[in-house]
């Protein structure tokens, strides 16, 4: 089977550091994808891992590690901006498609 | 270099009708896929396109069809719609069936059925 698990709801503090956990089972991994998502908007990308490690890019980090089915994504110096719904999704081997997690809603309060 | 864009941004349709939905890929980009996200979910996978074929499709009924064109552009087309099709529809462009890290979605097209 497939499922991507991942908090509901996240809050933290302008300025702080928030990590948002992302564990999976799927039958066969080509790649874990890390997207925004504003209220109403389309997601946009963040972040790519297809192997294990830290994949750093400004103030946002990306860690996979494939043996445990386990991703996070790191967001530092948090702004209020960052509120938003970060989705977890990893792409199937065998049919290229993406399979999301259903999101976890950031909340950054001053 | 454009993006992916797609048509109508909103689109609100009465039970049993059909609806078209479109999108036109990212310059150099020549695979699509189509995903239903409804309120409070993550994005659905309902079929991808690659050189103008289906190339897998997900747990969603016959009714859903679509195709692609030979400019890559593509159709999302959706038969006798029912209350649940409601959602924001989404597609996604990348290069050979998006094996590489790029995947890139447009801004979505949000359907209500009443």
């Amino acid at each position: 089977g497939q499922n991507i698990d991942q908090p509901t709801e996240m809050t933290a503090t302008e300025g702080a550091i928030v990590q948002i956990n992302c564990t999976y089972q799927t039958s066969g991994f080509n790649g874990l994808f890390w997207y925004q998502q504003h209220a109403g908007e389309a997601p946009t990308f963040l972040s790519y891992n297809v192997l294990d490690g830290l994949e750093e890019k400004g103030r946002f980090s990306s860690f996979l590690s494939r043996s445990k089915g386990y991703s996070y994504l790191l967001l530092k110096e948090l702004q209020m901006k960052d509120s938003a719904s970060y989705l977890c999704a990893v792409r199937d081997l065998d049919t290229d498609k993406l399979i999301f997690g259903t999101g976890t809603r950031l909340q950054v309060f001053p | 270099e454009t993006g992916v864009t797609q048509s109508p941004t909103h689109l609100i349709k009465t039970r049993g009708q059909q609806v078209t939905l479109r999108c036109s890929s990212q310059s150099g980009h020549n695979t699509v896929s189509w995903y239903q996200q409804a309120l409070g979910q993550g994005p659905q996978f309902i079929f991808q396109y690659y050189r103008e074929e289906e190339n897998g499709r997900g747990n969603f009924p016959p009714r859903f069809s679509g195709l692609q064109f030979p400019n890559y552009s593509s159709e999302l087309n959706v038969n006798a719609l029912e209350l649940d099709d409601s959602a924001l529809y989404l597609c996604a462009s990348s290069y050979n069936r998006g094996r590489g890290n790029e995947q890139y979605f447009g801004p979505g097209t949000r359907l209500t059925v009443t």
